[in-house]
């Protein structure tokens, strides 16, 4: 069984570029997350969907960070321009029901990415 | 200058011994709480989880205990292994769309 499948595993791009991380959840799991981790922060919830409609993207640092979700099995994390600040490990995870399900997250092995 | 990262508190336990590693939670009408284990270059692998409504929830080497009085979360691990080597997440789930994450303990096996 296939875990959440993230892509790229390493991202490095100059300051003002588009950025494009894209996540397959778990088949079946019908809530998907993007997290961004970093050493001073730790483990940051930025966008929820929930049957691919946006939830709650609260925690999306400013406008330049934009999140799709198409179908149930993809979804895309772009930042546009990038900046070195963005540089990060940036997690996809899924997980069964709803915000009230109380059901596990299931992560993915994360997009290293490096703003220079 | 240089960014100041979060200092994790680091548990050396040696092989073979029970760890034990500790998580206190900050809102109190949390209901529901999972324990991560994280390795070096890889995503936060689900461990254990128990609701509100436990104490105690057993899993295959590892136990998770909650203390609502005192709103303190730990897990047990017996014996040890060096594979357990990794920094351990408690996630706290109190009502709205967010999993809380906890800054995270090391712990380090030594043979």
């Amino acid at each position: 069984d296939a875990g959440v499948i993230q892509s790229p595993r390493h991202e490095v791009t100059e300051m003002g570029q588009e950025v494009t991380l894209r996540c397959k959840p778990i088949s079946g799991h019908n809530s998907l997350f993007w997290y961004r981790q970093t050493m001073m922060r730790g483990l940051e919830l930025l966008i929820y969907f929930n049957n691919n409609v946006p939830i709650d993207d609260s925690g999306m640092p400013e406008d330049r960070f934009s999140a799709k979700m198409p179908n149930a099995s993809f979804s895309t994390l772009k930042i546009q321009p990038s900046e070195p600040r963005d540089s990060a490990v940036y997690f996809c995870a899924s997980s069964r029901g709803g915000v009230r399900a109380m059901a596990p997250l299931h992560f993915g092995n994360g997009t290293r990415l490096t703003v220079t | 200058g240089e960014s100041v990262g979060l200092h994790l508190p680091t548990l050396s336990v040696q092989e073979g011994d029970n760890s034990i590693i500790n998580c206190a939670y900050s809102n109190s009408a949390s209901d529901y709480f999972i324990w991560y284990k994280q390795e070096s270059g890889k995503g936060p692998q689900f461990i254990i989880d128990i609701r509100s409504n436990m104490d105690k929830r057993q899993g295959q080497r590892v136990t998770v205990l909650l203390n609502k009085t005192v709103k303190h979360l730990s897990l047990q691990i017996a014996a040890t292994q060096p594979g357990d080597s990794a920094v351990y997440f408690c996630a706290e789930w109190g009502g709205g769309n967010k999993l809380t994450f906890g800054t995270g303990t090391q712990l380090k096996v030594e043979l």
